[in-house]
């Protein structure tokens, strides 16, 4: 079925250290994929998404892209900060159909820390 | 332009009691989703609502049920509640239709505690 898999973490890192966190999905069909951060008590915000194969969706200075060939959509910082500490998710839609509609598929979602 | 909203923000039940959480979307939004947070589980889908019909499921009881009003705004209600249903449910709006490339804005969050 229609799934998502990414490292559970959780991840500890240093601030302005290299930031991967890795997603790979299965789907029936050609996925658009997200990247979702809650902080602390919050609801999901959209961080970054890539609608089609070899998109690059960037924002904050996180970056992902869409590899169709490897079924990944990896999640990469350059340089993460305190505030970047928060749970991410990876999360995909398909095309609509019934069991489709509306709905995202999400990853079991990706713990980050990081220390001054 | 306001998010989404949902009411209560926490809220404490009992067992076998019912339970009736709000959703406003954003304004213009017609499509609502709602979603269980659990540390067991993760993230999962409960149903997703269009212009006042519910379009799809998820693999929840039949004590876990919804609607949506004329203006776009939700409620779900779950019946004789189980300590199992200690979660916080989060609702999502998208425009215009819930297609795949729209993007789902989710509210903070209804934090349901069973005791």
């Amino acid at each position: 079925g229609d799934s998502v898999t990414q490292m559970e973490g959780p991840v500890t890192l240093s601030e302005e250290a290299f930031l991967t966190i890795n997603c790979t999905y299965t789907a029936t069909g050609y996925p658009s994929l997200f990247w979702y951060v809650q902080y602390p008590g919050e609801g999901l915000q959209l961080l970054l998404k890539a609608t089609k194969a070899d998109d690059k969706g960037s924002n904050k200075g996180f970056e992902a892209t869409y590899r169709k060939e490897t079924t990944s959509f990896h999640l990469e910082k350059g340089s993460v900060q305190v505030s970047d500490s928060a749970v991410y998710f990876c999360a995909l839609t398909l095309m609509g159909r019934g069991s489709t509609l509306g709905r995202l598929y999400f990853g079991r979602g990706t713990q980050l820390t990081v220390w001054p | 332009k306001a998010g989404v909203t949902q009411t209560p923000r926490y809220l404490i039940k009992t067992r076998g009691q019912q339970v009736t959480l709000s959703c406003s979307p954003i304004s213009g939004h017609r499509s609502v989703s709602w979603y269980q947070q659990t540390p067991g589980q993760g993230l999962q889908f409960l149903f997703e609502y269009f212009s006042e019909t519910q379009r799809n499921k998820g693999n929840f009881p039949g004590r876990f049920s919804g609607r949506q009003f004329s203006n776009s705004r939700s409620e779900m209600n779950v019946s004789t509640l189980e300590l199992g249903d200690s979660a916080l449910y989060l609702c999502a709006s998208s425009f215009p239709a819930g297609q795949p490339r729209d993007e789902q804005f989710f509210g903070p969050g209804t934090r349901l505690t069973v005791l």
